[in-house]
């Protein structure tokens, strides 16, 4: 256990629709990654928060957004979901921005 | 932006044996580089790390090289075991970046009794 937390653990909704992912870093833990992984993209990198600001964006499409909250939790919110939009979304966080990154278990999001 | 290669895709060695995987990478500002393994259905996991100032790393079975100048770094792993089955990631992330890191696209290990 990384001490990471992620919810739903599942998740499946309908093409158009819009969803919302939680996580929750290890206590102490100032920055948030956010991960999307696919069997055709493997493991692309999104977006980082790093004390409740952007600090870093990846291959993030415009649909897709994300916040991190003042108790450092994150959220990444994913809307007019695609089928395409179907992976395994991970957070991971950090001590620091150049810390080692710990991963959660991931939700996995079903687009039918 | 960095691309990182990762070879070879998929790997099989007998229990005992040793197993080396590759990473090239193209951006040379990058200075972090970490190992991760991932068991199917499971999150990836931190397995050894490295940073740019340092050549190599050993952590008992596990062990990971760096050339700067060459812009590859390898993992080795000794006294292969069946619980060494899975897919390892290599990565790299750099400072301008927030260390927000581009990943391999894995190689499945499989250690056969």
């Amino acid at each position: 256990d990384s001490g990471v937390t992620q919810t739903p653990k599942h998740l499946i909704t309908a093409t158009g629709q819009r969803v919302t992912l939680r996580c929750s870093p290890r206590s102490g833990d100032l920055s948030v990654y956010w991960y999307q992984q696919s069997l055709d993209q493997g493991l692309q990198f999104l977006i980082q928060y790093y004390n409740g600001e952007e600090r870093a964006k990846g291959n993030i499409l415009e649909r897709f957004s994300a916040q991190q909250f003042p108790d450092l939790h994150s959220e990444l919110n994913l809307s007019s979901l695609e089928l395409g939009d179907s992976a395994l979304y991970f957070c991971a966080s950090s001590v620091a921005r150049g810390g080692r990154q710990y991963f959660g278990p991931g939700t996995r999001l079903t687009v039918t | 932006g960095e691309n990182v290669e990762q070879h070879p895709s998929t790997l099989s060695v007998q229990e005992g044996d040793s197993a080396v995987i590759k990473c090239t990478y193209s951006d040379s500002a990058s200075n972090y580089f970490p190992w991760y393994k991932q068991e199917l259905g499971k999150r990836p996991q931190l397995i050894i790390d490295i940073r740019s100032n340092v050549g190599e790393k050993k952590d008992q079975r596990i062990a990971v090289t760096l050339n700067k100048t060459a812009k590859h770094f390898s993992l080795h792993i000794t006294e292969t075991q069946p619980e060494d089955s899975a897919v390892y990631f290599c990565a790299a992330g750099e400072t301008n970046s927030g260390y927000a890191l581009n990943f391999g696209k894995g190689t499945s290990l499989l250690v056969t009794p």
